[in-house]
């Protein structure tokens, strides 16, 4: 089966960095998703991941070790707009099909 | 512009009664997904499809239903079955099985009367 745990919540200062951080066990391996998300609207993608190593995106980085089966998202320059859930979710499974499962997500809360 | 359309946004369904929610894509994406999210909880994955005339259920699908006779829709339907199907909706779709991100309508919310 699948399973990915990630904090419930974190609080953060406005300016600062933080790190999300995600682990997952699953059957199978087909790459791992962050995903932003805002009360009441549908997630919005953030970043891939299916190698080892770090992947940058302006302010947003997300890192991957396979053999750990460890994500994290970090999000440098933090806005009030960052405020949100951040939904953690890998692709995987087996006998040719292959889910897209999320984790519970972390709410952020950016504070002035 | 292409897209994810689900439909209506807001639902008010009566107890013991089926009711269909709308998902559509212009995407041309082969899988497609259905999520069931509740008050400030993650993504439950209620069925997926990843071609056509084919579906598997995801980790909740006791009380829905689905079909996916056409490449562009993948309606789910909400049975009387359903002991707590008051929550939101989200479909998803990706252009294939592995590697592409998958994106996202706008939801449905569905309340039970």
């Amino acid at each position: 089966g699948q399973n990915i745990d990630q904090p419930t919540e974190m609080t953060a200062t406005e300016g600062a960095i933080v790190q999300i951080n995600c682990t997952y066990q699953t059957s199978g391996f087909n790459g791992l998703f962050w995903y932003q998300q805002h009360a009441g609207e549908a997630p919005t993608f953030l970043s891939y991941n299916v190698l080892d190593g770090l992947e940058e995106k302006g302010r947003f980085s997300s890192f991957l070790s396979r053999s750990k089966g460890y994500s994290y998202l970090l999000l440098k320059e933090l806005q009030m707009k960052d405020s949100a859930s951040y939904l953690c979710a890998v692709r995987g499974g087996s006998g040719g099909y292959n889910k897209l499962i999320f984790g519970a997500g972390t709410r952020l809360a950016v504070h002035p | 512009d292409g897209g994810i359309t689900q439909s209506p946004k807001y639902l008010f369904r009566k107890e013991g009664q089926n009711v269909t929610l709308s998902c559509e894509q212009n995407l041309n994406h082969d899988a497609m997904y259905w999520y069931r999210q509740d008050p400030g909880q993650g993504l439950r994955l209620i069925y997926y499809s990843q071609i056509v005339n084919d579906f598997q259920k995801g980790d909740i699908a006791e009380g829905y239903s689905v079909s996916r006779e056409k490449k562009e829709s993948f309606p789910l339907t909400v049975t009387s079955a359903q002991k707590n199907p008051t929550a939101f909706y989200l479909c998803a779709s990706s252009p294939r099985d592995r590697g592409y991100e998958a994106f996202f309508g706008q939801g449905t919310r569905l309340t039970v009367v």
